[in-house]
């Protein structure tokens, strides 16, 4: 597609409970990032993938939170056992090289 | 640890002003400086990028000027519009392992440009 797809737009989950967020990244982009922001606050990042390597798990939180890539499309991450602390925007970036991330709009999740 | 610190939080400007966001790194591994703006609901978007082998870039009405010896950057937006009105971000990267591009952002800066 001709930018980056997050999926759902919004969350609303009871907390407890596992969800699932969905980032189509551009078409072609080796790299793929997840960030969370939580409001009024910079972006965190959470994961980083490139290509067949090893992902860069550095900045999960938790043994919570996870997340997959196939290859160099879809990526999820998933969130077990949510928590109210968990509430946020989650925003997913893919890059081709150096210069620049493309941001998707994110995936706002609010645990009630 | 913040890597990038960023001030200020929030700015508000005149129509027709100039808007002035500093940030500051830490890690001289850096050597890529970009900002972002993001508008409500929407993810940030690549305003304007640097490396340290020159002091300032200029595109349209934003500027960065950077001075590595401080190891500061700023951003500068010329008469700035209502339009202009949006949370900047300044981040930084440094390569790593030749393929890790992962950068560090600020906090955040809230500019509303009055009309």
């Amino acid at each position: 597609g001709a930018g980056v797809s997050q999926s759902p737009s919004n969350k609303v989950t009871e907390k407890g409970k596992d969800v699932e967020l969905r980032c189509d990244p551009i078409s072609g982009h080796t790299a793929l990032y997840w960030y969370r922001q939580r409001l009024g606050q910079g972006l965190e990042f959470l994961i980083y993938f490139q290509g067949n390597s090893a992902p860069d798990k550095s900045g999960l939180p938790s043994d919570r939170f996870s997340a997959e890539r196939t290859g160099e499309s879809v990526s999820t991450l998933t969130i077990q056992r949510t928590q109210q602390e968990d509430s946020a925007v989650y925003l997913c970036a893919s890059s081709l090289n150096y210069y620049g991330y493309t941001f998707g709009s994110g995936t706002r999740l609010t645990v009630v | 640890q913040q890597q990038v610190k960023q001030s200020p939080q929030s700015l508000i400007v005149q129509k027709g002003g100039i808007s002035i966001i500093n940030c500051a790194y830490e890690n001289t591994a850096f050597d890529y400086f970009p900002w972002y703006q993001q508008f409500p609901g929407k993810g940030p978007a690549l305003l304007i990028a640097i490396r340290p082998d020159v002091s300032e870039k200029k595109e349209g009405r934003f500027t960065i000027s950077f001075n590595k010896s401080a190891k500061q950057f700023s951003l500068h937006i010329m008469d700035s519009q209502p339009g202009d009105s949006a949370t900047y971000f300044c981040a930084a990267s440094k390569p790593s392992g030749g393929s890790n591009y992962k950068l560090t952002f600020g906090k955040g800066t809230l500019l509303t440009v009055n009309p």
